[in-house]
């Protein structure tokens, strides 16, 4: 069974720009979350997405944006990109139903210069 | 506000030994738990879980704690392997009637199994 797929694994961007990254989920998981990861912070949760619906949201500034397709795909879009977002970002999926657990991708490794 | 609590930043543990990784946590609807390992430049691999009508839960040499009263659980890794060697996370997730489905994550113990 095929896991979960971030593309792309390492990206360079400089500081205003945009990027966006791309997420598939295990076949048959509606549910797909999305995380930031900086050193000494742990994961930070930006947003959950099931079937196509933004249930849960963290507290991240509007810069960080998301959505997900009918095929459970999601992707995650960052505006006008600062220092500060150079992170690590994990996708996870699960099927989205009570007591089962997310299963994480590879992750994005983001550097904005 | 850091809703769940990894004091330790890292741990040194022998090869054979028993390794126990601790987690405390405050919101009080919290009932599902999970502890998940990073090694570098992978995402994090969900090892074990515990829903709260439980205090106890065993997968092979790994065995997770619940003390509810505490807010506190804690996972055991008997006996530590070299191959252990990683960061672990634990997480929790509120009941969803709250209205919430997110996970919220700790920051992490660095455990280290010397051989």
């Amino acid at each position: 069974k095929a896991g979960v797929t971030q593309t792309p694994r390492y990206l360079i961007k400089t500081r205003g720009q945009q990027v966006t990254l791309s997420c598939s989920p295990i076949s048959g998981h509606r549910s797909v979350s999305w995380y930031q990861q900086t050193p000494g912070q742990g994961l930070q949760f930006l947003f959950e997405y099931f079937s196509e619906t933004q249930r849960n949201k963290g507290n991240f500034p509007g810069r960080f944006s998301g959505r997900q397709f009918s095929n459970s795909r999601s992707e995650m879009n960052v505006s006008t990109l600062e220092l500060g977002d150079s992170a690590l970002y994990l996708c996870a999926s699960s099927p989205g139903q009570f007591n089962q657990p997310q299963h994480f991708g590879d992750g994005t490794r983001l550097s904005i210069l | 506000d850091q809703q769940v609590k990894q004091n330790s930043p890292s741990l040194s543990v022998q090869e054979g030994r028993i390794s126990i990784l601790n987690c405390d946590y405050t919101n009080s609807m919290f009932d599902y738990f999970l502890w998940y390992k990073k090694y570098p430049a992978e995402g994090p691999t969900f090892l074990i879980s515990i829903s709260s009508i439980k205090d106890k839960n065993e997968d092979g040499r790994f065995t997770v704690f619940l003390n509810k009263s505490a807010k506190h659980l804690s996972l055991h890794i008997v006996p530590s392997q070299p191959g252990d060697s990683a960061v672990y996370f634990c997480a929790a997730r509120a009941n969803p009637t709250s209205g919430t489905y997110k996970y919220i994550f700790g920051t992490g113990t660095r455990l280290k199994v010397l051989a």
